[in-house]
């Protein structure tokens, strides 16, 4: 089976700029995890979708956003970006409800 | 806000004495509680999931519910266990929540 693939996977941007990161789940997976992964904070977690519903969110302001598609694909959105934005982001699929993660590569992103 | 602590940033150790890295995360209800790990260059997988209660690479990991800890143990580092290692309790719907990791450095 393919691995959870990310697109792109360098982006540069400038301030004020919004962007869109896209995420292909394993086949079959139904749920999309999105996470953030800075040098001072780590990992932090943003949302996650399964069957198209956004199931939870983590602490991040509305500039950031997210859907997922009927095939299970996933966007994730940030508008009016800022430096504080810059960092590797991380998708996850996952077949069951709550069971483990499979992550992609991550799409890291810097913010001029 | 769920927090989990991972003491040590960095640990080194010789090949073939024992590793330990501390995990103690916030209660809140019963998450359940796994090791994920980053190999160079790799991306981020599981190592082992608490609810599984499977020894993985030599990798096992002991829940201690009064002290919300989950450390994780191997009695014989190699070389090949250098890596970023990170506790992540799930607190529901794939809401993990990541410590900081612990760099392993395993010296030959």
């Amino acid at each position: 089976k393919a691995g959870v693939t990310q697109t792109p996977r360098y982006l540069i941007k400038t301030r004020g700029q919004q962007v869109t990161l896209s995420c292909s789940p394993i086949s079959g997976h139904r749920s999309v995890s999105w996470y953030q992964q800075t040098p001072g904070q780590g990992l932090q977690f943003l949302f996650e979708y399964f069957s198209e519903t956004q199931r939870n969110k983590g602490n991040f302001p509305g500039r950031f956003s997210g859907r997922q598609f009927s095939n299970s694909r996933s966007e994730m959105n940030v508008s009016t970006l800022e430096l504080g934005d810059s960092a590797l982001y991380l998708c996850a699929s996952s077949l069951e409800i709550e069971g483990l993660l499979y992550f992609g590569p991550g799409t890291r992103l810097l913010v001029l | 806000a769920q927090r989990v602590t991972q003491p040590e940033k960095l640990l080194s150790v010789f090949k073939g004495a024992p590793v330990e890295l501390k995990c103690n995360y916030s209660y809140s209800g019963s998450p359940e509680l796994f090791w994920y790990v980053q190999y160079s260059r790799q991306r981020l997988q599981l190592l082992l999931r608490h609810i599984s209660r499977e020894s993985i690479k030599g990798f096992t990991a002991d829940l201690n519910k009064g002290e919300t800890s989950f450390h994780l143990k191997k009695p014989f580092a190699q070389e090949e266990d250098s890596a970023m290692y990170y506790c992540a309790p799930d607190y529901g719907n794939n809401r993990l929540a990541f410590g900081k990791g612990n760099q392993v450095v395993v010296i030959p």
